[in-house]
């Protein structure tokens, strides 16, 4: 079975950093590109982050760009966004997800973590 | 302001057949496959359809989605209490390097 754990989420200050993972289970984690995704609180998805199964190719939304670091390590199995200069907009649930090479659908999600910036 | 636009909200009595628009432009939609996500409340996004019509393993095919250009849709048929979720449509956008969604529509069954 696809499991995709988040953790690292918690409440930050305005301006502060912070680490989340993403731990893969039940598949081969390096065949597959990821991507984080968020949700602010009752708002949609934004996508904000890709990385391809090798880490060569690396992409971010603007609203992240320059803030924002995508990582992973295949020998452990693990995605990780490092998150610096935190905004209040950054406030939401931020979720791991998995992204086929075939026809590219994000075909599994983890539950996500809650990042909540506020003074 | 979601790159992708959908209807905020669609609904239908159960049995009935809805459809859920996703207008987009040449760089989204126009030159890639479009993707939809089912959200129930409180938990995480299910892919519903890939590669525009595709439905995965497990997904009735009461669910059906096409592309006509710049636009897809999603179709529901035989509406049922359960279906009562938010929907989003996504793409991979050329011109911005990254996916894009729209901004979810929310489908009550009433």
């Amino acid at each position: 079975e696809v499991q995709l754990v988040e953790s690292g989420g918690g409440l930050v200050q305005p301006g502060g950093s912070l680490r989340l993972s993403c731990a893969a289970s039940g598949f081969t984690f390096s065949s597959y590109s990821m991507n984080w995704v968020r949700q602010a609180p009752g708002k949609g998805l934004e996508w904000i982050s890709y990385i391809s199964r090798a880490g060569s190719n690396i992409f971010y939304a603007d609203s992240v760009k320059g803030r924002f670091t995508i990582s992973r390590d295949n020998a452990k199995n693990s995605l990780y966004l490092q998150m610096i200069s935190l905004r209040d907009e950054d406030t939401a649930v931020y979720y791991c997800a998995r992204e086929t090479v075939t026809s590219h659908e994000i075909d599994s999600w983890g539950q996500g973590t809650l990042v909540t910036v506020s003074s | 302001q979601s790159v992708l636009t959908q209807p905020p909200s669609a609904s239908g009595t159960p049995g009935q057949r809805v459809t859920i628009s996703c207008s987009g432009t040449s760089s989204n939609i126009g030159s890639n496959f479009v993707y939809w996500y089912q959200q129930l409340p409180g938990t995480a996004p299910k892919l519903l359809i890939y590669s525009n019509n595709q439905r995965p393993s497990g997904v009735p095919d009461r669910f059906s989605g096409s592309k006509s250009g710049t636009s897809a849709s999603l179709a529901i048929s035989g509406l049922r209490s359960e279906d009562e979720a938010d929907y989003y449509c996504a793409a991979w956008d050329d011109s911005l390097s990254g996916w894009v969604f729209g901004g979810g529509t929310k489908l009550t069954v009433l």
